[in-house]
């Protein structure tokens, strides 16, 4: 079974800090990562999506993505008390031509004034 | 573009009802997706629509549910003879291309509470 795993937090730090959000994936297919954002109550909003090896930049938000080790991660620089939600990861399943995401169980991101 | 809308947000049935969800994706959106998310979990697919033709279901989309997308507009997931363990949060998204640059847009989600 085609798994994203992440650690359910919650995740906590002082405003101003960078958190750093963390995920694997078992789908050694998948060419397609995402970042989703999901307030509590709230649907998910999309954040970032990277499918190269390395590096995106995006604003205070930087995905990274390591292929051989199956490894995505989202750095937020830069911390607000507004990024305060569950950050869901989710990977395109890579055996469907569909496009179906198969998403992590998120982790919740607490940051303190 | 007004964003992807589903109606109603929050519905509350008792157990054996069926229930009907819409789903308004964005207008130029020729890709959409339902997913269910309960609590503490992330969202899990249940079914693709490419224009009107449904292409994909999932294994967790038991005989109770049935969606359609007719003309390839919005698209409708109906659960009947509902059960508790439906409850969740139903969500749409939509997209106008393919992988991989594809990218996903969820509506708001309808609340459902199966009594």
């Amino acid at each position: 079974q085609k798994e994203v795993e992440q650690n359910s937090g919650p995740l906590s730090v002082p405003e101003g800090a960078i958190a750093s959000l963390n995920c694997t994936y078992s789908d050694r297919g998948s060419q397609s990562f995402f970042w989703y954002r999901q307030y509590s109550g709230k649907s998910p909003e999309l954040i970032m999506f990277i499918y190269s090896n390395g590096d995106k930049e995006d604003g205070r938000f930087t995905a990274q993505l390591n292929k051989a080790s199956q490894y995505v991660s989202l750095l937020i620089r830069d911390s607000q008390p507004s990024d305060s939600a569950t950050y869901l990861c989710a990977s395109r399943d890579g055996s469907s031509n569909t496009g179906k995401l198969i998403f992590g169980q998120g982790t919740t991101l607490q940051v303190k004034p | 573009d007004t964003g992807v809308s589903q109606n109603p947000r929050h519905k509350i049935t008792k157990r054996g009802q069926n229930v009907t969800f819409r789903c308004d994706p964005i207008s130029e959106h020729n890709r959409l997706y339902w997913y269910r998310q309960t609590l503490g979990q992330g969202p899990e697919f249940l079914t693709y629509f490419q224009n009107e033709a449904q292409l994909e279901k999932s294994r967790l989309l038991s005989d109770r549910f049935s969606a359609e997308r007719p003309k390839g507009s919005f698209s409708t997931l109906e659960i009947q003879r509902t059960e508790q363990g439906d409850s969740a949060m139903y969500l749409c998204a939509s997209s106008s291309r393919g992988p991989p640059g594809e990218t996903q847009y969820f509506g708001p989600g309808t609340r459902l509470l199966v009594l």
